[in-house]
């Protein structure tokens, strides 16, 4: 699986949009971006995934750039709620690396009233 | 809303323990996974299971069986309990195409003294 860097952390005010990258540039065609986070003690939570186009869904958005090689996740009005560790991951979906989540360090985000 | 529940939150075993983890899923998903986590190693597969009655290891299977007699439910057995298998387990389940995001639980925190 391709290797993913992000941003050790980022702070972000209470009803702000957060923009949360991650740079992904040995990604290969049939790996998918996924993200994750994880709030203190608790487990992982699926956020959203992406191929080539953009993905929304209720809680997040997904901006995949033309050449795949970075990708931004957007939470449009942060709240309190979604301070915690994120995890961008870019993996094959199923084949020989299922199961396989390689989370590296993320990004703790920070969200301030 | 969908869940994945995981018996105990917080279990205190003494070495040489025979210890069960339950988990128990109820999406209907075909796959299911225990994952432990530790700090700066990040996540590892312990086992994994597509099918009732079907295992696979993962990264780390030493030390660790598994159980999956209904869809539903999947049960990590640590045989003997040791000091080093002192985590945080994670139990994920997903569908079988495997493209979308793992549903987590909310994690057990096992200390074996």
């Amino acid at each position: 699986d391709a290797k993913t860097t992000q941003p050790p952390s980022m702070d972000c005010a209470e009803g702000r949009a957060a923009n949360l990258p991650c740079n992904h540039s040995t990604i290969s065609g049939n790996e998918y971006v996924y993200w994750y986070r994880q709030i203190h003690s608790q487990g992982p939570q699926y956020i959203i995934h992406g191929l080539k186009n953009n993905e929304t869904n209720e809680m997040a958005s997904l901006i995949i750039t033309e050449d795949r090689k970075s990708s931004t996740l957007i939470l449009p009005h942060a709240t309190l709620r979604d301070t915690a560790v994120y995890y961008c991951i870019v993996r094959v979906a199923g084949g020989t690396s299922y199961g396989k989540l390689t989370f590296g360090q993320g990004t703790i985000l920070t969200v301030h009233p | 809303d969908v869940k994945v529940t995981q018996s105990s939150r917080y279990l205190v075993k003494r070495t040489g323990e025979k210890v069960f983890l339950e988990c128990v899923q109820d999406m209907d998903h075909e796959n299911m996974f225990w994952y432990r986590q530790d700090p700066g190693l990040g996540l590892r597969l312990i086992y994994f299971s597509y099918d009732v009655k079907m295992k696979e290891k993962g990264d780390i299977p030493e030390g660790y069986s598994v159980s999956r007699e209904k869809k539903e439910r999947f049960s990590l057995i640590l045989e003997s309990a040791s000091t080093n298998q002192t985590s945080m387990y994670l139990c994920a389940s997903s569908f079988e195409q495997g493209v979308g995001g793992y549903t987590f639980g909310s994690g057990t925190r096992l200390t074996v003294v």
